[in-house]
């Protein structure tokens, strides 16, 4: 099955610096979304980006589906940007899949 | 929109023990998710539903687990005679088409601890 890597595991920042997260995918994905899990365990979508930039706020995400990675930009950090980032893709004809990447544990200190 | 809602959030057993977790999801997805997460790893896919049919399963998904969507609205997990290793966080989520083309929105999850 396909396999999505990120980098870095983890990250500390001081506040107001700006951060780049990468997430790799072993092959071809259909759709990829990035979320963010705040210290009380929920998941909250940032983006749906199958290819492309988006970007809300300080977040922006950019997807290159030909070289297979997709990068999360977080720009001036705030203390209550601290969690964890996933990204997460379906791929092939698993459509109902999201296969979860290995996650980057984020600390911003004030 | 309420979002998707799961009860109970923390959940407290003895090993051999029954759980049964229950999650709502948003009211117009007609499909329905639970995944497993263990500490310091990303969720893991469990099962899938598109209304009320049960149309993937993991084989993480053991004998001793079932989940239901009686109605394609509500669903239940059960664990049945609990496990220590049966200890994580167990998340449902929901979304209104395939997931190849849309997203997902994931409760606030379920935590089970087997003592």
């Amino acid at each position: 099955g396909i396999q999505v890597e990120q980098s870095p595991p983890d990250l500390i920042l001081q506040e107001g610096a700006n951060s780049t997260l990468r997430c790799n995918f072993s092959d071809s994905v259909n759709n990829l979304q990035w979320f963010h899990q705040n210290p009380w365990g929920q998941l909250i979508n940032l983006f749906y980006i199958p290819s492309g930039t988006k970007q809300n706020g300080r977040l922006s995400a950019t997807t290159v589906a030909t070289e297979r990675y997709s990068l999360l930009y977080i720009s001036s950090s705030q203390t209550t940007d601290s969690g964890v980032y996933f990204c997460a893709a379906t791929y092939g004809g698993a459509t109902n899949k999201l296969i979860f990447g290995t996650g980057t544990l984020l600390a911003v200190q004030p | 929109d309420t979002g998707v809602s799961q009860d109970p959030r923390h959940k407290i057993t003895k090993r051999g023990q029954n759980v049964t977790f229950r999650c709502d999801p948003i009211s117009e997805h007609n499909r329905l998710y639970w995944y497993r997460q263990t500490l310091g790893q990303g969720p893991e896919f469990l099962t899938y539903f598109q209304n009320e049919a049960q149309l993937e399963k993991s084989r993480l998904l053991s004998d001793r687990f079932s989940a239901e969507r009686p109605k394609g609205s509500f669903s239940t997990l059960e664990i049945q005679r609990t496990e220590q290793g049966d200890s994580a966080m167990y998340l449902c989520a929901s979304s209104r088409g395939q997931l190849n083309t849309g997203e997902l929105f994931f409760g606030e999850g379920s935590r089970l601890t087997v003592l």
